[in-house]
């Protein structure tokens, strides 16, 4: 079966743009969860989403947003792009976004604020 | 969610058993504990689950003492392309709660 599709694959940008990102999860999952992923900070959680409805948010300011549409498809959007944006950006899909069932990771979108 | 320590990195030669413990200390009763796999510029990978005793699939196995306090991924004969890092992650199964990655434990496999 299909993996996670994230697009673009890479993307450069000019500070205080902004940019959206897109994910398409496993044909079937309905939970898209982001993340961030920094030499730095490590992987951080951005935000999930289940069925259209944004159910858990990490700790990031409100220029990270995202959505979901009706077939599962996620998308994020970061405005006023700043350097330290810079990163991997990760979707993850799962059945339901329960921890027993696993995530499975898209190849990501890395993102280069100049 | 269960803070988890791992090593930050560690050594091995082709064709060793690798064994990378993490310790989960206050583990819940509804968490389960996975293991990922990440290559550079990837998405991490799924490998591994359990919740208790050991579970074995093929490509690794999970073991889990009884208090569920720690547990050990092995990585059986080991070969330079299993050279990544590997996070460990503890959570429970309620929809909707986020996993907390921390910094892993990047595994070096030399010939």
């Amino acid at each position: 079966k299909a993996g996670v599709t994230q697009t673009p694959r890479y993307l450069i940008k000019t500070r205080g743009q902004q940019v959206t990102l897109s994910c398409s999860p496993i044909s079937g999952h309905r939970s898209v969860s982001w993340y961030q992923q920094t030499p730095g900070q490590g992987l951080q959680f951005l935000f999930e989403y289940f069925s259209e409805t944004q159910r858990n948010k990490g700790n990031f300011p409100g220029r990270f947003s995202g959505r979901q549409f009706s077939n599962s498809r996620s998308e994020m959007n970061v405005s006023t792009l700043e350097l330290g944006d810079s990163a991997l950006y990760l979707c993850a899909s799962s059945l339901d976004g329960a921890s027993n069932y696993g995530y499975t990771f898209g190849s990501g979108t890395r993102l280069t604020v100049v | 969610l269960a803070k988890t320590t791992q090593p930050i990195s560690m050594d091995s030669y082709e064709g060793q058993e690798v064994n990378i413990t993490c310790s989960h200390n206050n583990i819940a009763t509804n968490d389960y504990i996975t293991w990922y796999q990440q290559f550079p510029s990837q998405g991490p990978r799924f490998i591994i689950q359990g919740y208790k005793t050991k579970v074995t699939n093929e490509v690794a196995s999970l073991f889990i003492p009884a208090d569920r306090k720690s547990s050990t991924l092995s990585l059986p004969r080991v070969s330079l392309s299993d050279t990544a890092v590997y996070y460990c992650l503890v959570g429970d199964a309620l929809p909707g709660q986020n996993f907390v990655f921390g910094p892993g434990t990047r595994l070096s496999v030399l010939p």
